[in-house]
Order: C-alpha cells, then structure tokens, then sequence
C-alpha cells in the first residue's frame, strides 16, 4: 500500500505571505498526485494534479506545485496567500485503483 | 450541474440500528468509493467500486457493506453500528482511477451513541 505524509499539521502564516505545504510520499511505482482543499462544513475540491510532462503544475486560486521524483515529493506553494485561504489541504496519491491519502495540513492565514 | 449527492448530511443513531448513507452521482462516472474522515488521520478509504456490481475493500471495511447495483448509485450501509464508527463521511466518484481526480460529496457527520 503507498502512504502518503504530510509532515505539518498545522500551517500559520501572515497574510500576503508565501507558503509551503509539503508532501511526501512512498513509491515504487508510477503514481498521480493531487492536492485538495476543504473548507469548512465542505467536502473536498480539486486544487490541482500531476499525471505526467512538466513537473510545475499549476492550480486554481495562485497555488502551484512541483512534483520531484527524486525526492518522492509534491509541494504545494503560494507566493502570497489570502484570508480565504484559510482551509485544511490534503495530499493525495492514486496507484492501483486506489486513493491514498495524507493525514492533511490545517492553515491558518493571520490578518 | 455536476455533482455527487449525500444524505443525509448529520444522522444520530444509537449502537446496533442498521443505518444506510445513500450517495448519487450524475457524471455517469463507473468509479466510486467512500472515505471516513477523522482527526489526525486523514482519509481513509472504506470502500471502492470500479464499475456495476463490482466492488473491493479498502483500508477500513470492517463493519460496512455497500453495494453497485446501478452506476450512479453507491450506498454506505452499516448493519450494526458502535461509536467508534462516529465519523465524517464522504463518498466520491471518478471517470476512472487513470488520473482522473475524485468529485466529493458534502459529507454526512454519523453520531453512533
């Protein structure tokens, strides 16, 4: 089975700032990656995913992420966050027809 | 509009009365699959189905069933439940599991006393 970690469980950060959510996951095998966000009372939505080709993918509302083999990781960063952007994010792995997910990573932005 | 429909979205029930979360989906998506959602765990996946009448475990299948009789359709059924079943659950749906990403219902928050 693969695992998926996400090594912050919570994230405050000031707004306009930039920000890092990191990923990291185990495989030996080809995999798809993606990020979501829940909002609060929310179920989750889609910010972006990595299937293959270029390894900067980008996502709604400014967030981008970056796939490193070598390094088992998808990051997500955004270089100035907001107050809506307040919400916990999940890291997520596909492989073998199922969905492995991280243990999310709750950020707060501060005004 | 395209979306995948839980209810109910809060249910309250005592140990042992069977319960049933229903979930919809009108994307005619062949994959579905539920997730329970605790703190500091994450998601995990309870069950999954790949297309009508086929359905596997997941991480979690210990003490629920569900059922594809039609494609749109993936009920949640628990026979008998206990508070360690108290949770947030939710279903999705995929086109496939070839990259394609999951579409979330809302949730339903189940309360076993």
């Amino acid at each position: 089975a693969q695992s998926v970690t996400q090594l912050d469980s919570q994230v405050p950060v000031f707004e306009e700032a930039p920000v890092e959510l990191r990923c990291n996951y185990s495989s030996s095998v080809s995999v798809y990656l993606f990020w979501y966000v829940q909002y609060p009372n929310q179920g989750l939505q889609l910010l972006l995913k990595y299937l293959s080709g270029s390894t900067l993918v980008k996502g709604i509302n400014g967030f981008e992420a970056e796939f490193n083999k070598s390094q088992t990781s998808f990051h997500l960063r955004k270089p100035s966050v907001h107050i809506s952007d307040t919400a916990e994010f999940f890291c997520a792995v596909s492989s073998r027809n199922q969905f492995y997910f991280g243990t999310g990573t709750s950020l707060t932005v501060i005004p | 509009e395209a979306q995948v429909t839980q209810n109910p979205r809060y249910l309250i029930t005592v140990t042992g009365k069977k319960l049933t979360v229903t979930c919809s989906q009108n994307m005619n998506h062949e994959y579905m699959s539920w997730y329970r959602q605790d703190p500091g765990l994450g998601l995990r996946q309870i069950y999954y189905s790949m297309n009508v009448e086929v359905t596997d475990k997941g991480d979690v299948p210990e003490g629920y069933k569900v059922s594809r009789k039609e494609k749109r359709n993936f009920p949640l059924i628990l026979e008998s439940p206990s508070p360690n079943q108290t949770s947030l659950y939710f279903c999705a749906s995929a086109r496939g599991t070839g990259g394609s990403p999951l579409h979330f219902g809302n949730g339903t928050r189940l309360t076993v006393t």
